[in-house]
């Protein structure tokens, strides 16, 4: 079975802290999302990579920066955490093109 | 312009009777991909189907069947004979071959199975 991992399950950050979420997949998949997800938003892209060290700006990247270094693994960055990344997070990996996707389990951030 | 709609905020029925959730796409493309996904109250997303757009074919799977319409560029999912494990958020979600992979998800419908 596909396995993607997210390092923490909640997290609580002050403002102006540099966060990073960390995803992994163990399944070599050449996709990796990130999305976050809020009430009656639903789920939106914040950044996506189909290959390491590439990435791509989704719908919503302002305020976030994103890392592969390794093809299994995807981080997210919060340079400077605002109350309004609060939110949580979903990582997800992708087989290929237009292939469904497995989710880890989320990461509820908290920034206060 | 690449979108998926869930009309349905928010539905609740009781046990065994039968639901439909609803999901419109828009797509400029001919070639593409639907999905749903059911997130339970754990929080981690689950894959329930995948369907390309030549394959306009009804699925049905246990409990489950989903109904593809390109006509009226629908996807709609019912359960039949609800259960209290079927309670979740389902997403319907979309992505577009000609694009870089993208893959779009509706705000979802919270789905309350009533015992």
């Amino acid at each position: 079975d596909v396995k993607v991992t997210q390092s923490s399950r909640y997290l609580v950050k002050r403002t102006g802290e540099k966060v990073f979420l960390e995803c992994v997949q163990d399944m070599d998949h050449e996709n990796m999302f990130w999305y976050r997800q809020d009430p009656g938003l639903g789920l939106r892209l914040i950044y996506f990579s189909y290959d390491v060290k590439m990435k791509e700006k989704g719908d919503i990247p302002e305020g976030y920066s994103v890392s592969r270094e390794k093809k299994e693994r995807f981080s997210l960055i919060l340079e400077s955490a605002s109350t309004n990344q609060t939110s949580m997070y979903l990582c997800a990996s992708t087989l290929g093109v237009n292939t469904e996707a497995f989710f880890g389990q989320g990461t509820r951030l908290t920034v206060v | 312009a690449q979108k998926v709609t869930q009309a349905q905020t928010e539905i609740s029925v009781v046990e065994k009777e039968d639901v439909t959730l609803d999901c419109v796409y828009e797509t400029r493309d001919t070639t593409y991909y639907l999905f749903w996904y059911k997130q339970p109250p754990s929080g981690e997303l689950v894959f329930l189907i995948r369907r390309n757009s030549f394959d306009e074919q009804n699925e049905i799977s246990g409990r489950y069947s989903w109904n593809f319409q390109k006509s009226t560029s629908s996807f709609n999912f019912t359960i039949t004979a609800s259960q209290v494990v079927d309670s979740a958020v389902y997403f319907c979600a979309l992505s577009e071959a000609n694009r870089d992979d993208k893959i779009i998800f509706g705000k979802g419908t919270r789905l309350h199975i009533l015992p």
